[in-house]
């Protein structure tokens, strides 16, 4: 089945900075989902990618579908407290009986 | 609007003793239904998967077993539950019947510790 690798594992930033985290995958996809998860809660859909190209911003999130259809993206621009979390990338190929593919997370952590 | 219940949100059994987690789903008709496990501080794995009533296919052979008795309704089983049970489970959604390969909406989640 197809792999997901999702790049850094855990962050350490200081409120007020970027943060980008990235996934690849071994296949190509046809969607590409950002979820949140913070602590003892489900993940939350944050950003949904469907055209390779595509850039799409939630707030202060944007996602960008990887123009090999291997990869997405997504940065966080001046970090707050309540970014915390762990941020999931999520795929799906074209065939409708596929299952997404979950990436193992970004841990975010704000230093204070 | 579309909203799915799981309940309950913590558990904790001794090992041996038997295991139910139900969630519903409300506002949406004829759901792909979803449950997830999550290890402490790891990813996602998918243990069922439903595409209709009585329509259960098994993603990892384990001890747990679903079952879909109405529409908007998945509930998790297990008849002796292990310490390898031990876990955060998630039940989700997506919206048309038969693709599964769509964005997922999750449930808060259920705690389950066994003892």
């Amino acid at each position: 089945g197809q792999q997901l690798n999702q790049s850094p594992q855990s962050m350490f930033i200081q409120e007020g900075e970027d943060v980008s985290m990235n996934c690849t995958s071994s296949s190509i996809f046809n969607t590409w989902l950002w979820y949140k998860q913070d602590p003892g809660e489900g993940p939350v859909l944050l950003i949904a990618l469907y055209k390779a190209g595509e850039l799409t911003s939630n707030g202060r999130l944007t996602a960008q579908f990887g123009i090999t259809r291997k990869d997405s993206f997504l940065n966080i621009s001046a970090s707050i407290p309540s970014d915390v979390g762990i941020y999931f990338c999520a795929g799906a190929p074209r065939f409708g009986n596929e299952k997404l593919t979950f990436g193992t997370g970004t841990r975010l952590t704000i230093i204070p | 609007s579309q909203t799915i219940h799981q309940w309950p949100a913590t558990l904790v059994q001794p090992v041996g003793s038997p295991l139910s987690l139900e969630c519903t789903v409300e506002g949406t008709s004829n759901p792909n239904l979803y449950w997830y496990r999550q290890a402490a501080g790891r990813g996602l794995q998918l243990l069922f998967y439903s595409v209709g009533i009585g329509q259960i296919s098994s993603e990892v052979p384990q001890n747990l077993s679903a079952s879909r008795p109405q529409d908007r309704q998945f509930i998790l089983s297990s008849k002796k539950l292990l310490l390898s049970d031990s876990g955060f489970y998630l039940c989700a959604w997506s919206g048309t019947r038969g693709r599964t390969n769509e964005k997922l909406f999750f449930g808060s989640g259920t705690q389950l510790s066994v003892l």
